[in-house]
């Protein structure tokens, strides 16, 4: 079964410092990977996918996430945080070319940015 | 562009009560989706449709739980009876159609007692 994993519950930062979040999946066949986000009382949304093409995918608010295919990861990045970087955030996987479109989610970092 | 809408946002029940949960999809969305996420840990998809027809519900409990998309629109899911376990935030979502970004309400979040 596919399983995602985040290795990072929770991390504290202080502001203007580097951020990766570590994800990787179990799965051999061709996946879609996502990385969604929830800002304090709002929805999920999200941050970034990653369908086929080149591996260093760019989102929103200069996050950026890089496929490895080898190391079957998606680490989130982002070179400065900011306060209103606070947040959880998850990986997600679904299958590529699949009949279903089912997410398949991480447990979630929590991300605490210190001003 | 309205959003997901969802109804109720909160719910607080005794075990063995009946409750439903009702999504409004983004306009013109094809696919619904209800997740399941406990606390802890990230959503579970516990059921999707396909305008109104069901597409997987492979981990939805179906001994307690049903959910019905009559007119290819709005949903509603229900557990019947409830468990302390079902405790959760019940996330309903869609998308313009199988293959594409889903779209999440601001969940309603059921609490079992």
């Amino acid at each position: 079964a596919q399983s995602v994993s985040q290795h990072n519950h929770h991390v504290i930062l202080s502001e203007a410092a580097s951020l990766e979040l570590g994800c990787n999946y179990s799965y051999g066949g061709t996946v879609n990977l996502f990385w969604y986000v929830q800002y304090p009382g709002q929805h999920l949304q999200l941050l970034l996918k990653y369908f086929s093409g080149d591996p260093l995918v760019k989102g929103i608010k200069g996050f950026e996430a890089e496929f490895i295919k080898s190391k079957f990861s998606f680490n989130l990045r982002k070179p400065s945080v900011q306060w209103s970087d606070t947040a959880e955030y998850f990986c997600a996987v679904n299958r590529g070319g699949g009949a279903t479109n089912k997410l398949i989610f991480g447990t979630g970092t929590l991300l605490a940015v210190q001003p | 562009e309205a959003g997901v809408a969802q109804s109720p946002r909160y719910k607080i029940i005794e075990k063995r009560q009946s409750v439903a949960f009702w999504c409004n999809p983004i306009s013109g969305h094809a696919t619904l989706y209800w997740y399941q996420q406990i606390l802890g840990q990230g959503p579970k998809l516990l059921i999707q449709f396909q305008n109104n027809g069901v597409v997987d519900d492979s981990q939805l409990p179906k001994d307690r739980f049903s959910a019905e998309r009559l007119k290819g629109v709005d949903s509603t899911l229900k557990i019947q009876p409830a468990k302390l376990e079902d405790s959760a935030v019940y996330l309903c979502a869609s998308s313009l159609d199988w293959g594409n970004e889903q779209f999440f309400g601001p969940g309603t979040r059921l609490t079992v007692l």
